[in-house]
């Protein structure tokens, strides 16, 4: 199985800066139909979680332009441009490449400072 | 609008058995793949099990492969979870997810599993 890693797992931000969470693979996740299948989820406190990314880099419809992805290989980033009260959370990656299983990792906890 | 809705939840004993449905609207349900993913209590997700459009190919995560099984009826915009010989590790959320990559979550349902 793909092993996801996250760090770092807990993230203390303050308003309006920036952050950032890294997610490495165990093995590349690029497919052999030119994709690489990495999205990225948030989870707010008390509710389901939320697709933010998909395929590394593409935002879904109605996620603020501040969440960025991006990465290659077995290296992923994503990206909080100004960190918003909002944003508070456990943040996710998860791999769609080597399937079955499709891998999570452990996850990010995004605090305000 | 995309809805997912779970249900089936409870407790139950070691050893006994659950059945949890996921009725879907807002999207073509015949049209997608569809997921299980759980969350134990303080835990992160983990993919569980999903199943092809038509039902034909269906995959499971290994520590429930021959207790869990998968199905679909897409007559009634359903998805199911037959959950067998259940144990306290199986204790989670369950949520019921549209697509192979998660496009969108149902609210959870919440499986204890104790004496």
């Amino acid at each position: 199985d793909v092993v996801m890693t996250q760090s770092p797992l807990s993230l203390p931000v303050t308003l309006g800066q920036p952050a950032s969470i890294s997610c490495r693979s165990s093995q590349s996740l690029a497919y052999s139909d030119g994709n690489t299948y990495l999205n990225w989820f948030q989870q707010r406190p008390g509710q389901s979680p939320r697709r933010l990314i998909y395929k590394v880099s593409n935002r879904d419809s109605g996620v603020p332009d501040r969440f960025s992805g991006s990465g290659s290989g077995t290296d992923f980033t994503l990206k909080i441009s100004r960190v918003e009260a909002e944003d508070v959370g456990v943040y996710y990656c998860m791999q769609g490449t080597h399937w079955p299983p499709f891998t999570f990792g452990q996850g990010t906890r995004l605090e305000i400072k | 609008e995309v809805q997912l809705v779970e249900s089936g939840g409870g407790l139950v004993q070691p050893g006994g058995s659950l059945r949890l449905s996921c009725a879907a609207s807002g999207f073509i349900f015949s049209s997608s793949w569809m997921t299980w993913v759980r969350q134990a209590p303080g835990k992160g997700l983990a993919w569980v099990a999903n199943i092809k459009q038509d039902g034909s190919e269906k995959y499971y995560v290994d520590s429930v492969k021959g207790r869990f099984t998968i199905s679909r009826d897409n007559a009634k915009d359903s998805l199911y979870l037959q959950m067998n010989s259940l144990r306290a590790e199986d204790t989670a959320v369950y949520y019921c997810a549209r697509d192979r990559s998660g496009t969108d979550w149902g609210q959870g349902t919440l499986v204890t599993v104790s004496s």
